[in-house]
């Protein structure tokens, strides 16, 4: 079955970087995009861009233009979403899910990652 | 930029109809999908294309699209659709959420 798996949580101070995994399985890594989405705490869904695995190509929010780099390798289907310059307002849960046409189904587990001095 | 906005909240009784609403400038233009998300779970496609439910995705879910509003309907809810939902659509190759809204079973 199509499963998206992503990396555990992270521990990260003001103005570090974290970057997470997502590895995809069930079906050819390459024929659809990767979207990142992030929730904060009773919060709701933010969208933070797109990767088409095939190309390379990306697409960012405005919001994290500068901050964020989606990137993959496909030899272990594997896509990865770097966000630096860390606050703590980037303290969320961050989701990878596989794009299909204009909907994004499934969704990995989701990463915590919790940004604190 | 593109906002897609949702009422907070709905409440329904069980085995009654909820609605739930998703408005947007000319949304009815745009495809629109669902998203439900229980308490400490990723969220979960119900609904993609303003109306086609994907496989296992029980019968009560229907969704419409006209307008600037989308709708997302549950009929006959149960206990077990007590969840946030969330409305999407593209806008200038731009991925745009709902607010969200959470469904209360009561």
């Amino acid at each position: 079955q199509v499963q998206l798996v992503q990396s555990g949580a992270e521990v990260k101070k003001p103005g570090a970087s974290v970057k997470v995994s997502c590895k995809a399985s069930g079906y050819t890594f390459t024929s659809y995009d990767i979207n990142w989405v992030r929730q904060a705490t009773g919060q709701g869904l933010e969208w933070m861009g797109w990767m088409n695995p095939n190309s390379g190509n990306t697409g960012y929010a405005q919001k994290f233009q500068g901050r964020v780099t989606m990137t993959r390798n496909t030899s272990i289907s594997t896509a990865y979403m770097e966000l630096s310059s860390l606050r703590s307002e980037d303290t969320a849960v961050y989701y990878c899910a596989r794009g299909d046409v204009i909907w994004i189904d499934p969704w990995g587990q989701g990463t915590l990652v919790t940004v604190s001095s | 930029s593109y906002e897609l906005t949702q009422p907070p909240s709905v409440s329904v009784s069980p085995g009654q109809t909820a609605s739930i609403t998703c408005s947007g400038d000319k949304l009815g233009d745009k495809y629109a999908c669902w998203y439900q998300q229980k308490p400490g779970q990723s969220p979960v496609l119900v609904i993609y294309q303003d109306s086609k439910r994907p496989s296992g995705i029980p019968e009560r879910f229907s969704g419409s699209n006209s307008g600037n509003t989308a709708t997302l309907t549950i009929s006959g809810t149960q206990a077990m659709d007590e969840a946030d939902y969330y409305c999407q659509a593209w806008d200038s190759s731009l991925l745009v959420f709902g607010t969200g809204t959470k469904v209360t079973v009561l």
